[in-house]
């Protein structure tokens, strides 16, 4: 898991709080991504950054507002947040768009 | 949108046994497919690929298998060990959307 790795592993939050998920990526990849996985579900992708430019915003609410400062790294800063938004958050890389995704351990967030 | 799904939620094999796991894809313009296995606590991580202009792909006690005609999926396990627990997804690349689509994931159990 040193390729990508994410911080913290485990948040709890309450709705009112602000906080901030973290990845980082040590492959020397171009395109990161954020992806929602909850239980029985497929994995959703949230935010795409190809070469630090968002390029895909899949309806995400405004309460989670992504950040890629550069290539390595991703934020997702989250703000009154909703407990159905409880589930593990998940970091990609890849070469670039089209190529195999390396995923982080995941942040495991609850909202309570 | 176009999905991707595997057959059966569960399968549990015998310690030994060789292990089938399958995958349906709807999108005939899809011309990449990932497999990837997720264990309990960590964040899915790639296994094979294989591109549409092949049939098959082996690694190391794994093979992938494409059949276009079908659209359908598959991954072997040769062998199966305690370790290879885990939930297994199958993945497509829409090139005309520009992102991975994940299946819902097969549980593997393997009994010793």
């Amino acid at each position: 898991e040193t390729g990508v790795t994410q911080t913290p592993r485990h948040l709890v939050m309450g709705m009112t709080n602000k906080k901030s998920l973290k990845c980082e990526q040590h492959l020397g990849h171009n395109a990161m991504y954020w992806y929602k996985q909850s239980a029985k579900k497929p994995l959703e992708l949230m935010f795409v950054y190809s070469l630090e430019e968002r390029v895909e915003n899949n309806s995400v609410p405004s309460r989670f507002s992504p950040e890629c400062p550069n290539s390595s790294h991703l934020f997702l800063h989250l703000h009154t947040l909703q407990p159905e938004d409880s589930a593990l958050y998940l970091c990609a890389s890849s070469q670039a768009q089209g190529y195999e995704q390396y995923f982080g351990p995941g942040t495991r967030l609850t909202v309570t | 949108g176009e999905s991707v799904g595997l057959h059966l939620p569960t399968l549990s094999v015998q310690e030994g046994d060789n292990s089938i796991i399958n995958c349906a894809y709807s999108n005939s313009a899809s011309d990449y497919f990932i497999w990837y296995k997720q264990e309990s606590g960590k964040g899915p991580q790639f296994i094979i690929d294989i591109r549409s202009n092949m049939d098959k792909r082996q690694g190391q006690r794994v093979t992938v298998l494409l059949n276009k005609t079908v659209k359908h999926l598959s991954l072997q396990i040769a062998a199966t060990q305690p370790g290879d627990s885990a939930v297994y997804f199958c993945a497509e690349w829409n090139p005309s959307e520009g992102k991975l689509i994940f299946g819902q994931g097969t549980t593997l159990q393997v009994k010793p």
